[in-house]
């Protein structure tokens, strides 16, 4: 059973362009959790999902950022316009359902030049 | 919101000794999760505990979960090489699935 499945490992883009991060979770599991790791501030919970539900957003900044994870195919974490703020590796992580344990995936490390 | 403090910082200790990272919340623990990143990697999850007074074992990793006190300590015997890495706490904030509040992180050396 392959693990969580991030691509690209890593993303650079130039300010003011988009960047789309994949997700694929573990077989059989249908709630996907979205994380961003900054230096010097540690893992935070952004977006909880279920298949074409959002659940919990209330991590997600308000703006350039939105999440899907659609009946078929991988869940989506979208950043528009990117700044260089949002350089950080962004996980995502999986678990099936009425398990509370989440697995991580290898992670995206975004830079913004 | 909850917050959860980890301690120490960082650790270096030599090959062979034994150690123990703690895990603090700042709101009762429904769950407490222990997970190793290693540098520029993914978390592994290791250990998830749920009752007070519960006590798991991997190898020679052991957690503990002290609900009253809201706390959890990691305890590592006999210290090798492949133990070194970051070890995070992370916390649910009610029952049931839930995105996890992490602390900031314990990173362990491990000296030959």
């Amino acid at each position: 059973n392959a693990g969580v499945m991030q691509n690209p490992r890593h993303l650079v883009r130039r300010r003011g362009q988009e960047a789309r991060l994949r997700c694929s979770p573990m077989k059989g599991h249908s709630h996907v959790y979205w994380y961003r790791q900054l230096p010097e501030e540690g893992l935070k919970f952004m977006v909880y999902l279920q298949k074409e539900n959002i659940i919990d957003e209330s991590g997600m900044p308000k703006e350039r950022f939105s999440a899907e994870f659609p009946k078929e195919g991988p869940s989506i974490l979208r950043i528009q316009q990117v700044v260089r703020g949002d350089s950080a590796a962004y996980f995502c992580a999986s678990s099936p359902p009425f398990v509370d344990t989440q697995y991580f995936g290898p992670g995206t490390r975004l830079t913004v030049l | 919101s909850q917050e959860l403090e980890q301690s120490p910082q960082s650790l270096i200790v030599q090959e062979g000794k034994n150690l123990t990272i703690n895990c603090t919340s700042s709101k009762t623990l429904y769950g407490l999760y222990w997970y190793k990143q290693k540098y520029g990697e993914g978390l592994i999850f290791l250990m998830m505990l749920q009752k007070g007074g519960e006590e798991k074992s991997h190898e020679k990793i052991t957690a503990k979960l002290d609900e009253k006190k809201q706390q959890s300590s990691l305890h590592i015997t006999a210290s090798q090489p492949s133990h070194a890495g970051i070890y995070l706490c992370g916390a649910t904030s009610g029952g049931g699935a839930d995105g996890l509040t992490f602390g900031k992180g314990t990173h362990l050396i491990i000296q030959p």
